[in-house]
């Protein structure tokens, strides 16, 4: 069965410093790849997507993510990270066809100390 | 603004109320979707709605019953809800049902009591 698994479910990292959540996914093909973000309280925002292409994706708010095919994950980076960075963040997978609801990774809630 | 609005944004009802939650999207999007995300629980998928037909229903109990009169508009009807059943819904869209990317709302809060 297809599934995404996200390894941290707490990171606490300082203010500037540098970023990398994990994602790995269980899937026969490549499939569609995103990572969301979740406030307190709030929905999903869309931080970025891979579909095709090029394999290092730019998405909002500084956030970038590499696909990597031989070790089937799309960790996600940020460079330095913002005291407003600090939320859960929530990989997910997209299997393309007919049947392609997107699956979710457990998440991985950001802290960020001043 | 995320294109889809979700109300209430929050809920407290008895275990014998029958309410609404009401979920309505302005992207155009064919497909919708009701999840349920429970605290250290995955999100777990609902119900999916494409062009009104629906076309999932991932073995939810009877007392959530979603209805989708139109494909900019989602209802989960809750009745003889369950203390555990209090969680965050989100309603969320999407172009199709073929995998791609999905828009949120920001939930309904729901406690039950």
């Amino acid at each position: 069965a297809q599934s995404v698994t996200q390894p941290d479910i707490h990171i606490t990292v300082s203010e500037g410093a540098s970023l990398e959540l994990r994602c790995n996914y269980s899937y026969g093909a490549t499939p569609y790849l995103f990572w969301y973000v979740q406030s307190p309280g709030q929905g999903l925002q869309l931080l970025l997507k891979y579909f095709s292409g090029d394999t290092l994706v730019q998405g909002i708010k500084g956030f970038e993510a590499e696909f990597k095919r031989s070790q089937s994950s799309f960790n996600l980076r940020k460079p330095s990270v913002h005291w407003s960075d600090a939320a859960e963040y929530f990989c997910a997978v997209g299997l393309r066809g007919s049947q392609g609801n997107l699956i979710f990774g457990k998440g991985t809630k950001l802290s960020v100390k001043p | 603004e995320t294109g889809v609005t979700q109300t209430p944004r929050h809920l407290v009802m008895g275990m014998t109320n029958k309410k609404s939650l009401k979920c309505e999207q302005h992207l155009g999007h064919n497909a919708m979707y009701w999840y349920k995300q429970s605290a250290k629980k995955p999100l777990e998928l609902m119900f999916v709605y494409n062009f009104k037909e629906q076309t999932e229903n991932n073995s939810v109990p009877s007392r959530f019953s979603p209805e989708c009169p139109n494909s900019s508009h989602l209802f989960l009807h809750l009745h003889t809800l369950q203390p555990e059943d209090s969680a965050l819904y989100l309603c969320a869209s999407s172009k199709d049902k073929m995998g791609t990317e999905a828009f949120f709302g920001q939930g309904t809060r729901l406690t039950v009591v």
